[in-house]
């Protein structure tokens, strides 16, 4: 059974950092594509970042571009978002999920607030 | 970016009797490989989201059968064939034929 569970969320001043994480099981880590999706308090769903199966290509939607850094860890069967200079706009629920084009299993999220 | 829009956002449903979200594309969803990646989640409270159809029409493992999808080009419809209590939720339609990959604003189902 495909299982995902996010990690490392918490309350942020706004310019700072956090380093979420995600850990899989039930599948072959390696061999799929990854990413993060959130969604922030009484709005939609939000597209974050998608990262191959060996991190030779990764996607940002433009509010994260240059913020935000996908990664993966393929012998821990982890995958990473490193966030920095926080905003305020950035709070949400982040999901990571599996990435066949569909997202096809997702984790429970974790909840990242960006307030003073 | 492709936008995403949906109507309605807010859809009241009796058990029993059927419901549809329509969901259309600002551009064609239709990839080079023939194969149009449109696809339909539900969020429901307290769960993380699940996904019912992808590819337009095709049913995910453990989708009941009672939901389907249709649709081409720019315009797709997620049917409900008779709804169920445990329908409620907020659906969602997602594109990931062009980047960045975008999503619907959401439909609201309650009953």
């Amino acid at each position: 059974e495909v299982h995902l569970v996010e990690s490392g969320g918490g309350l942020v001043r706004p310019g700072g950092s956090l380093r979420l994480s995600c850990e899989a099981s039930g599948f072959t880590f390696s061999s799929y594509w990854m990413t993060w999706v959130r969604q922030a308090p009484g709005r939609g769903l939000e597209w974050v970042a998608n990262i191959k199966e060996d991190e030779t290509e990764k996607n940002y939607a433009d509010p994260v571009r240059g913020r935000f850094t996908i990664s993966r860890d393929n012998a821990k069967n982890s995958l990473y978002l490193q966030m920095n200079s926080l905003r305020a706009e950035d709070s949400a629920i982040y999901y990571c999920a599996r990435y066949v084009r569909a997202f096809d299993y997702w984790g429970r999220g974790t909840l990242v607030t960006v307030s003073s | 970016d492709v936008v995403m829009t949906q109507t309605p956002l807010s859809l009241s449903v009796t058990p029993g009797q059927p419901a549809s979200i329509s969901c259309k594309s600002s551009q064609s969803l239709l990839y080079t490989n023939g194969r149009t990646f449109l696809y339909w989640y539900v969020l429901k409270t307290g769960r993380s989201p699940q996904l019912l159809i992808y590819e337009v029409s095709k049913r995910f493992s453990g989708a009941p059968e009672r939901f389907s999808g249709s649709g081409s080009g720019t315009d797709f419809t997620l049917t409900i064939s008779r709804v169920e209590a445990e329908d409620v939720g907020l659906y969602y339609c997602m594109q990931s034929t062009h980047l960045p990959i975008t999503f619907g604003p959401g439909t609201t189902v309650d009953l």
